[in-house]
């Protein structure tokens, strides 16, 4: 099993570009979400999903966007990379009330 | 949402057990307890979970209080490896798993 796969694992954008970090789990996991960690500091969560279809917002949504087409996929765009969204991003998948599966992380700086 | 207090840190020998408290006193009757920490570097990875009776698994136990407003991770023989941020968390139904502070766990040699 994959588990929970995130790309790209790193990316350096310029200030006001737009990009996409993919999440894939092959768990048949309902539940999908997706949190930041600023150097030094805790996991925040952005937006998260309790299956296909819904979406909603977690503590620090603005400027990113979700979707969740399938059950396998929650990727999150980045609408216009500014530099306080330099961070390392973790997607997380489970069943409901189970344990969380993480990916490895994607680490994201913006010029 | 249920609110928890750890200790910013504490700090154990090697090879010693170690008790990681958790105070929530406002979990609600369906609340699951969980606990995941985070290694220097690295993602966060699952511990353990329980709702209202004793938990073990192969990395942790959990002792739950019979009120349920607190509870501990044990890990019996603390090694280097197991120097971490401990996070306790209440999750209940379709809520999603929100991270406080933790409590930072050092491991001396």
């Amino acid at each position: 099993n994959a588990g929970v796969t995130q790309t790209p694992k790193f990316q350096v954008l310029k200030t006001g570009q737009s990009m996409t970090l993919q999440c894939a789990q092959d768990m048949n996991h309902e539940y999908m979400s997706w949190y930041r960690q600023d150097p030094g500091m805790g996991l925040r969560l952005i937006h998260y999903s309790v299956g296909a279809g819904i979406t909603d917002q977690g503590e620090v949504p603005n400027g990113y966007n979700v979707s969740r087409s399938t059950t396998e996929d929650f990727p999150l765009r980045l609408l216009s990379a500014a530099p306080s969204q330099t961070s390392v991003y973790f997607c997380a998948s489970s069943y409901p009330l189970g344990e969380l599966f993480f990916g490895e992380g994607s680490r994201l700086t913006v010029l | 949402d249920a609110k928890t207090t750890q200790p910013n840190s504490m700090e154990s020998n090697e090879e010693e057990p170690v008790h990681l408290p958790c105070n929530h006193s406002t979990i609600s009757g369906t609340d699951y307890i969980h606990w995941y920490r985070q290694l220097p570097s690295q993602g966060p990875e699952y511990v353990i979970h329980g709702l209202t009776s004793n938990v073990n698994n192969r990395m942790a136990s959990l002792a739950i209080a019979e009120d349920r407003k607190s509870s501990t991770l044990i890990l019996h023989r603390a090694t280097l490896r197991d120097a971490a941020v401990y996070y306790c968390i209440p999750l209940s139904g379709n809520t999603p798993l929100v991270f406080g502070k933790g409590t930072r766990l050092s491991v001396i040699a």
